[in-house]
């Protein structure tokens, strides 16, 4: 989920397992939601987008779930490895793009 | 390989010192964004531009100023009117501005000595 704090929230989960972070998002408006991932000390990388017309996308391993009734956003990713460990966060799209802050996920081998 | 590179990767500020962030990149993309990335905190964008020639203050512009000379280039002179620049700081690029996804370079640490 979404933090207004100076900690973000975490998200821990076995190798192996399945991942599912959440993203709730602010304007009904928001016509394309992406997913990134940051690795400590990286820049954001793209992992996954999806248009307001879809309610799911699924790539290698992630699927993006879009539910615009209660404007919630959310990425799962399956057979968790220690290597997707990082920040992941959504961002939301329409005359300019708005980046949530975040959700860490640790991968305990 | 095609991507956006950042320079340096780690910046020292002396109080009162400006300082120019480098941002580059060879993907042909018109639109480039300069970010700034706190601590528990969403990025927040500085400056943006939709094309050579043109740029626009973002939501945090206060501080900062940049130039669009090339299409490959957007630097970022942080100011010392900026009182508080200890940040990592993103440039990100795409294809057109509005609905099109942004791809990030590795960023640069700004430290104030």
């Amino acid at each position: 989920g979404e933090s207004v704090g100076l900690h973000l929230p975490t998200l821990s989960v076995q190798e192996g397992d399945n991942s599912i972070i959440n993203c709730a998002y602010s304007n009904s408006a928001s016509d394309y939601f992406i997913w990134y991932k940051q690795e400590s000390g990286k820049g954001p990388q793209f992992i996954i987008d999806i248009r307001s017309n879809m309610d799911k996308r699924q790539g290698q391993r992630v699927t993006v779930l879009l539910n615009k009734t209660v404007k919630h956003l959310s990425l799962q990713i399956a057979a968790t490895q220690p290597g997707d460990s990082a920040v992941y966060f959504c961002a939301e799209v329409y005359d300019k793009v708005i980046f949530g802050p975040g959700t860490s996920l640790s991968v305990i081998p | 390989d095609g991507g956006i590179t950042q320079s340096p990767k780690y910046l020292f500020r002396k109080e009162g010192q400006n300082v120019t962030l480098s941002c580059e990149q060879n993907l042909n993309h018109d639109a480039m964004y300069w970010y700034r990335q706190d601590p528990g905190q969403g990025l927040r964008l500085i400056y943006y531009s939709q094309i050579v020639n043109d740029f626009q203050k973002g939501d945090i512009a206060e501080g900062y100023s940049v130039s669009r000379e090339k299409k490959e280039s957007f630097p970022l002179t942080v100011t010392s009117a900026q009182k508080n620049p200890t940040a990592f700081y993103l440039c990100a690029s795409s294809i057109s501005g509005g609905a099109s996804s942004q791809y990030f370079g590795p960023g640069t640490r700004l430290l104030v000595l």
